[in-house]
């Protein structure tokens, strides 16, 4: 099983839909969490951390799962420009604190 | 000033070929990381230096040396380039190897061995 699995999509939605990602991780003594964005030919960037008690940042919601090993991203009111992908980032416990990426989720906003 | 920045951007070279990629961050970060992504986007670590000391050194083949003259740069260096070296290689740094700590990228270089 890898450490961080992704579903690779794409998800390919309208604007003004709701979609949502799951990222699962494998070692349960991950301690740190979070979602990078990646546009095409760029480099990723963060988008939001995700804290124990799920959080908010405007359209978009993180939450953490701990007893099922996953976390989520649910975006609201999809605009065109949030087509991207999306990359789930968990930091690995032991000495050298490993932050291991996800494969990524594609998402395709359309008119 | 970008915060993460490497050169070169793009590179093609031949195989059996010498190439080295720069980084340098203004950020004042302790921490900085070489991770290859590859032509299926998946993102894997390879170094990691921690105030110029090695901290992660992932199964990488001998012929990729990390090289961090001080904590503001993250050299790396590849010999006897392969066809499947090509790849985008991204330079990042975070304020310590630990939990919370945002990672920023550098804008990638892409390598194109021919």
């Amino acid at each position: 099983r890898k450490e961080v699995e992704q579903d690779p999509g794409p998800f390919n939605v309208p604007e003004g839909a709701t979609v949502a990602f799951n990222c699962t991780y494998s070692n349960s003594a991950s301690q740190s969490f979070f979602w990078y964005r990646q546009d095409c030919r760029k480099e990723p960037k963060l988008l939001m951390s995700v804290y124990s008690s799920g959080n908010e940042d405007g359209r978009f919601t993180a939450q953490l799962n701990r007893a099922s090993q996953y976390i989520s991203l649910l975006i609201r009111d999809s605009k065109l420009s949030d087509s991207a992908t999306y990359l789930c980032v968990v930091i690995l416990p032991g000495g050298s604190y490993i932050p291991t990426f996800g494969r990524g989720t594609s998402l395709i906003v359309h008119p | 000033d970008t915060a993460v920045s490497q050169t070169p951007k793009y590179l093609v070279t031949q195989m059996g070929n010498d190439k080295s990629i720069k980084c340098e961050q203004n950020l004042g970060h302790d921490t900085m990381y070489w991770y290859k992504q590859d032509s299926k986007k998946f993102l894997k670590i390879m170094f990691s230096y921690n105030n110029k000391e090695l901290i992660i050194n992932e199964t990488v083949p001998n012929r990729f040396s990390p090289k961090s003259p001080d904590k503001a740069h993250l050299n790396l260096h590849i010999n006897s380039l392969e066809l499947g070296d090509s790849a985008v290689y991204f330079c990042a740094s975070s304020q310590l190897a630990g939990y919370g700590n945002t990672i920023y990228f550098g804008e990638g270089s892409w390598l194109t061995v021919v």
